[in-house]
């Protein structure tokens, strides 16, 4: 069965410091992954997906992910952190096209001016 | 483009009471899908729809859920009754079916509390 860990369930930068935020993955097939942002009583909002082409996968706000299939893992990261970036990062894997995403617990990302 | 629209946004209910949710998919997306988030938890997919024919529900605890998507457009989620643990942010998405359309697109979600 899938399953998705992010390992830190909230982790804290300062502005203008490396965001990194991991995922590791379980797959018993070549996966498709994705990371989301959450803002507070907002839904979901992808931020990238990774659909086997490149393994480095450029987002939208700054946000980059690398899929290492040898490490199963797609971490996310952003070279310098703005107070906007606060928020809930989900990471998720579907086994097939359209198929249902499963998601990682999340991780909240706290960012100090 | 209209986003996935979700009403209401947040409902309050005591337990054994029944609730319904609305889903208004982005135009042309054939396919539907159910979230429930619990407070600290990803989603979980309850139910998915491709056009009004269910492919996935076994999540869903059908004794006292029920979804339906009527004419393969608007969705309704359906607790009766209801639960303690119910209480949870209810997401629904929305994708184009085809192989190079796949992207879930989700709306605001329903807060529910049953208290």
């Amino acid at each position: 069965a899938q399953s998705v860990t992010q390992l830190g369930s909230h982790v804290s930068v300062s502005e203008g410091a490396l965001v990194l935020l991991r995922c590791n993955y379980s797959s018993s097939v070549p996966p498709y992954l994705f990371w989301y942002v959450q803002y507070p009583n907002q839904g979901l909002q992808l931020l990238l997906k990774y659909t086997s082409a490149a393994t480095l996968v450029k987002g939208i706000n700054g946000f980059e992910a690398e899929f290492k299939k040898s490490e199963t893992s797609f971490h996310l990261t952003k070279p310098s952190a703005h107070m906007s970036d606060a928020a809930e990062y989900f990471c998720a894997v579907s086994e097939e096209q359209g198929g249902k995403l499963i998601f990682g617990q999340g991780t909240t990302l706290q960012v100090k001016p | 483009e209209a986003g996935v629209a979700q009403s209401p946004r947040y409902k309050i209910i005591e337990k054994r009471q029944s609730v319904a949710f609305w889903c208004n998919p982005i135009s042309g997306h054939a396919t539907l899908y159910w979230y429930q988030q619990i407070l600290g938890q990803g989603p979980k997919l309850l139910i998915q729809f491709q056009n009004n024919g269910v492919v996935d529900d076994s999540q869903l605890p059908k004794d006292r859920f029920s979804a339906e998507r009527l004419k393969g457009v608007d969705s309704t989620l359906k607790i009766q009754p209801a639960k303690l643990e119910d209480s949870a942010v209810y997401l629904c998405a929305s994708s184009l079916a085809g192989r190079s359309s796949y992207e879930q697109y989700f709306g605001p979600g329903t807060r529910l509390t049953v208290t």
